[in-house]
């Protein structure tokens, strides 16, 4: 199955541009790459979706190198209401590609 | 604005008995997910439909669970007997699947199951 590894946890302060990375060395040609957040008491939300280089939405940006055995997750000035967990899906379809890792737990302090 | 609806939103019900679970993904979409979340385990699969024929279903108990879509607009989900060990948060997703690509995923609130 392809496995994702993320950091568990980490702390930012208001304003603070946070970077989550994530490595997937068993990417398959196929697969795209996802990132979720989740608030407590709530399911994931969509954050942004990639397959290479660079993506950039209103939220966040998606870094993706040439080898694509890793991903960074970028939330520019990052605010209280950012606190969550952030989750990175390997999708191509299938089963291995739903497999939600423990994801990263982001707490933004004043 | 779409949105995945799940009901009921709260169960609580005693060990043996039937619970029914429901959700209605976004008109359109062709793939549905059942994922169940606990503090423990953290979000797991546990069966996913295309175009309302089941694909994966090995994530569930199969003794105990089972998963239909009845038409496109309903999924449910079933566990009978439950057990406390089946208290967990449980979420409907769907979205869109076209040439092997699964775009993004719609979360439903999730369905908050307690079994004494």
């Amino acid at each position: 199955l392809a496995k994702t590894t993320q950091p568990i946890s980490m702390d930012s302060y208001e304003g603070q541009e946070v970077n989550i990375t994530c490595s997937h060395n068993n990417i398959a040609t196929n697969d795209y790459i996802t990132w979720y957040q989740q608030f407590p008491s709530q399911g994931p939300r969509f954050i942004i979706q990639g397959y290479k280089t660079k993506v950039t939405n209103e939220v966040a940006s998606l870094f993706i190198p040439a080898d694509r055995k890793s991903s960074t997750l970028s939330l520019p000035r990052v605010s209280l209401s950012d606190t969550a967990v952030y989750y990175c899906l390997v999708e191509g379809g299938g089963r291995r590609a739903l497999t939600f890792g423990s994801g990263t737990r982001l707490q933004v302090q004043p | 604005d779409a949105r995945v609806t799940q009901t009921p939103r709260d169960k609580v019900t005693e060990m043996g008995q039937e619970v029914t679970m429901r959700c209605q993904p976004i008109l359109g979409h062709n793939t549905v997910f059942w994922y169940r979340q606990t503090m423990m385990q953290g979000l797991e699969l546990l069966a996913y439909f295309r175009n309302r024929a089941p694909l994966d279903d090995s994530g569930m108990p199969k003794d105990r669970f089972s998963a239909e879509m009845p038409d496109a607009t309903l999924a449910t989900l079933k566990i009978q007997p439950s057990e406390p060990r089946d208290s967990a948060v449980y979420f409907c997703a769907s979205g869109f699947t076209s040439g092997g690509h699964q775009e993004t995923q719609y979360f439903g609130p999730g369905t908050r199951l307690l079994v004494l």
